[in-house]
């Protein structure tokens, strides 16, 4: 069965410091991965896409690891704000799956305090 | 411009009313969805459009009603809808070749 799992489910850090989002998934055959952030009531927004060949990919002060073969990635948020108080979902696509059929993780719930 | 725009922001509705929620995107894709989100869940699929076809409706109830007039444009009609119904619709699009769905912000629907 096609799954997502992410840990932690939630997570509060203090202003300034670094945390690690962990995703786990059983999706096959896989063809990318997505980690979005979604803000309270808003859409979720993209932060990277890493496909099978590539194991790091860094979007300012995010940084998104994927293991292929123990199926995991992780994402790295340095230097914490404010700002990065929200919900960050792990997305994977399978590879030749119908259009649109992506498997959602449930998110980590990150609030960062001052 | 990478952007999906949805409107209305917010819309409370009562059971026998009829509503529209619009979704636009002007970045050539050809692929247009909606989803529903409950609080604290993830988003689930309700319809995708290929190339302006109806190409995946998952199991949703009639009460919901897709309509895509042009590639720019998906339309979400709402008729007799149930309190359960109350959510975050969001409308997402995506590149033919890289797949990566952008979301818009979403219309947050109570029905009352």
């Amino acid at each position: 069965k096609n799954q997502v799992e992410q840990s932690p489910q939630s997570l509060i850090i203090l202003e300034g410091k670094n945390c690690t989002l962990q995703c786990n998934y059983t999706v096959s055959p896989f063809s990318n991965l997505r980690w979005y952030k979604q803000d309270t009531g808003r859409g979720p927004v993209s932060l990277t896409i890493m496909t099978f060949s590539e194991n790091t990919k860094s979007n300012g002060r995010y940084t998104a690891t994927l293991d292929a073969d123990t199926k995991q990635s992780s994402l790295h948020i340095t230097a914490s704000q404010l700002s990065d108080s929200a919900s960050y979902i792990c997305v994977v696509s399978a590879r030749g799956s119908t259009l649109g059929r992506l498997y959602f993780g449930r998110g980590t719930q990150l609030t960062v305090w001052p | 411009d990478t952007e999906v725009t949805q409107t209305p922001k917010h819309l409370v509705m009562g059971m026998t009313n009829k509503k529209s929620l619009k979704c636009e995107q002007h970045m050539g894709h050809r692929a247009m969805y909606w989803y529903k989100q409950k609080a604290k869940k993830p988003p689930e699929l309700m319809f995708v459009y290929s190339y302006e076809k109806l190409s995946i409706n998952e199991s949703v109830p009639s009460r919901f009603s897709p309509e895509c007039p042009n590639s720019s444009l998906l339309n979400l009609h709402l008729h007799a809808l149930q309190p359960e119904d109350s959510a975050l619709y969001l409308c997402a699009s995506s590149h033919p070749v890289t797949d990566t769905q952008y979301f818009g912000p979403g219309t947050r629907l109570t029905v009352l």
